[in-house]
């Protein structure tokens, strides 16, 4: 079993729909993070979660919204995405210290139609 | 600013043979960590191995070794004996202390192909 899990694992959306990432962690890490995968480019952070509260947003267009309701739950939810958004999102948790490893998630394959 | 270089995008090799896969970084800060991940084609991103600045020996666990040079930068990874298992992307990340948060660097990772 994987500490960091993910769902849906694949998801295909309009683009006027509004649907959700959901992540959990089992490792009892106080930082999580979204990162995105897209072919085109390298991996990009998204949002950085630190103790529930949000420490960076790096530049994401506001059509993405993530939400930290616990340490264990991270989510984001999408709404009015654009084809442009297909891509590979991934979670990841650490304990949120320098040097300490970031463990990913399975990934959530989102495809905009 | 931090950048992780990857500059072989594919390679393949016959199954048995060793490769060596490359990562070159970029850092201002003295205190840094270096990892490698490997990627499935089923997506997560597995973790291979951490290794901080100031620990230059290098590691061998079973068919993988790390070879970590602060003189040139470079964190290079091989496989000896390659297996088909093997075949995936592999990415090299720099860690950027941020906030107190860990906050990772990819390089844009290098597909292998493993041929039987």
């Amino acid at each position: 079993e994987t500490g960091v899990t993910q769902t849906p694992r694949h998801l295909v959306m309009g683009m006027t729909n509004k649907k959700s990432l959901k992540c959990e962690q089992h490792l009892g890490h106080n930082a999580m993070y979204w990162y995105k995968q897209s072919a085109k480019k390298p991996l990009e952070l998204m949002f950085v979660y630190s103790l529930e509260e949000r420490v960076e947003n790096n530049s994401v267009p506001s059509r993405f919204s993530p939400e930290c309701p616990n340490s264990s739950h991270l989510f984001l939810h999408l709404h009015t995405l654009q084809p442009e958004d297909s891509a590979l999102y991934l979670c990841a948790s650490s304990q949120g210290t320098l040097g300490n490893t970031i463990y990913f998630g399975e990934g959530s394959w989102l495809t905009v139609v | 600013a931090q950048k992780v270089t990857q500059a072989q995008t594919e390679i393949s090799v016959v199954e048995k043979e060793d490769v060596t896969l490359d990562c070159v970084y970029e850092t201002r800060d003295t205190t840094y960590y270096l990892f490698w991940y490997k990627q499935p084609p089923s997506g997560e991103l597995v973790f291979l191995i951490r290794r901080n600045s100031f620990d230059e020996q290098n590691e061998i666990s079973g068919r993988y070794s790390w070879n970590f040079q602060k003189s040139t930068s470079s964190f290079n990874f091989t496989i000896t004996a390659s297996q088909v298992v093997d075949s995936a992307v592999y990415f090299c990340a720099l860690s950027d202390h941020n906030f107190g948060n860990e906050k990772l660097t990819f390089g844009t990772g290098t597909r292998l192909t493993i041929i039987p």
